[in-house]
């Protein structure tokens, strides 16, 4: 499967632990993105790379989150010191510039669903 | 900033019943815009897309979608779903130099024999 791919699938951890997620892009694309599921709601945009210079992060990414792409391919996610309210789907994407034109196609990872107890 | 907004949040239809999911998005700009559905257990998918010219667009699985943009709006529309159409949709705008992907709260469409 040549897809994105997300490990874990699911994490379980208790409030006040540290967890870390791991995204693999589609080889050569350059963008990445990270977004947030959280039940009925549709994904909201957490942060992007291009290549491995992060170059915009949401107000919903609290001091608590970072986020790494170190050279350029992989990407990882992690929370410091869990909250219920972390509680959500997390989902990477990414994209590779089609020439001329500033659209780039998103494709989608299966997430990784943290549950914070 | 820009929104999305789906005023479906759960839809029941039979097979064979015509669908039309909506959609409301709030910026007055040029847009870009999408569908995209997560069928059980699956990956978001993309179902289709509107940049600019033809403003009803054709997507996979016989889907498709008329951008208006006097009402703002960029509804789904499929003249007869099958049960395998079950899964959750999604209308999304795209924003900023990022190309990230505003999207709405999600359509729940359950299709039933």
């Amino acid at each position: 499967d040549t897809g994105v791919s997300q490990d874990p699938r699911h994490k379980i951890t208790k409030r006040g632990q540290n967890v870390t997620f791991r995204c693999d892009p589609i080889s050569e694309h350059n963008r990445l993105y990270w977004y947030r599921q959280t039940l009925g709601q549709g994904p909201e945009f957490l942060t992007y790379f291009q290549n491995e210079a992060q170059l915009e992060k949401s107000r919903l990414l609290s001091d608590r989150f970072s986020a790494e792409r170190p050279k350029g391919s992989f990407s990882t996610l992690e929370i410091q010191r869990t909250e219920q309210g972390d509680s959500a789907m997390y989902l990477c994407a990414s994209s590779y510039p089609e020439r001329g034109s500033s659209y780039n196609e998103q494709f989608f990872g299966p997430g990784t669903r943290l549950t914070v107890l | 900033a820009q929104s999305v907004s789906q005023h479906n949040h759960h839809v029941i239809l039979s097979e064979a019943a015509s669908l039309e999911l909506g959609c409301n998005y709030s910026y007055g700009g040029t847009v870009n815009l999408f569908w995209y559905v997560q069928y059980p257990g699956q990956h978001l998918q993309l179902l289709l897309k509107y940049f600019s010219g033809d403003p009803l667009v054709k997507g996979i699985k016989g889907f498709e979608a008329e951008f208006i943009k006097s009402k703002f709006s960029f509804n789904l529309r499929k003249p007869s779903v099958q049960w395998s159409d079950t899964a959750e949709y999604f209308c999304a705008v795209l924003t900023g130099t990022a190309s990230k992907l505003t999207f709405g709260t999600g359509t729940r469409l359950q299709v039933t024999l």
